[in-house]
């Protein structure tokens, strides 16, 4: 079974902190992304990757940034959180070719920014 | 762009009802469609998808949806709910460009009634 597992369930951080959000996926799956979801809006795709050093913006990146040095590990930076970045944040990842592949989700972290 | 529609944020069906779960798609490419369910406090996972083919397509746990063209719809239904079917349900559609970047819906949000 694939697993991506993200590193907490829960944060709490105060506005104007650097948060680190971490994912890490054991299929060797190419393509990794980072979605908020908030109620009433679905799933927004923040950035992706579709390889080791390689990253592209979604539909909202700004005050977000990334970075993937390994295969298996994709981060999420908020590079001075705000309030309006309180949200549910998911983690997926994928095979980068062929017919369309399913996205594996990691449990979300649930993110307060007070 | 692709895009998806669900009508309804909120469904209510009995137990043993009928659940009907309505997504309409706008893509200029031949779509690519899935359904994910989102249990609570859990990421979301694959229930079924179309790529080519059998326009009916089968998941898990008894859910089925039917890709009808003519109609640009991908309604998903399951003939008889259970408690256990009680979460929120993304219609999601496969992006141009590549990457097996997807556009979700805005979810459903599935109550069963006892």
């Amino acid at each position: 079974d694939v697993k991506v597992t993200q590193s907490s369930r829960y944060l709490v951080k105060r506005t104007g902190e650097k948060v680190f959000l971490e994912c890490v996926q054991d299929m060797d799956h190419e393509n990794m992304f980072w979605y908020r979801q908030d109620p009433g809006l679905g799933l927004r795709l923040i950035y992706f990757s579709y390889d080791v050093k390689m990253k592209e913006k979604g539909d909202i990146p700004e005050g977000y940034s990334v970075s993937r040095e390994k295969k298996e590990r994709f981060s999420l930076i908020l590079e001075s959180a705000s309030t309006n970045q309180t949200s549910m944040y998911l983690c997926a990842s994928s095979i980068k070719r062929g017919l369309p592949y399913e996205q594996y989700f990691g449990p979300g972290t649930r993110l307060t920014v007070t | 762009a692709q895009s998806v529609t669900q009508l309804g944020s909120h469904v209510s069906v009995s137990e043993g009802a009928l659940v009907l779960l309505r997504c309409n798609y706008s893509s200029s490419v031949p779509p690519y469609l899935f359904w994910y369910v989102q249990y609570p406090n859990q990421g979301l996972q694959l229930l079924l998808k179309y790529t080519t083919g059998a326009t009916l397509v089968k998941g898990i746990n008894g859910f089925e949806a039917e890709f009808k063209k003519s109609e640009t719809s991908f309604h998903l239904t399951k003939p008889s709910a259970h408690m256990s079917d009680a979460a929120e349900y993304f219609c999601a559609v496969i992006r141009s460009g590549g990457y097996q970047k997807v556009t979700f819906g805005t979810g459903t949000k599935l109550q069963v009634i006892p």
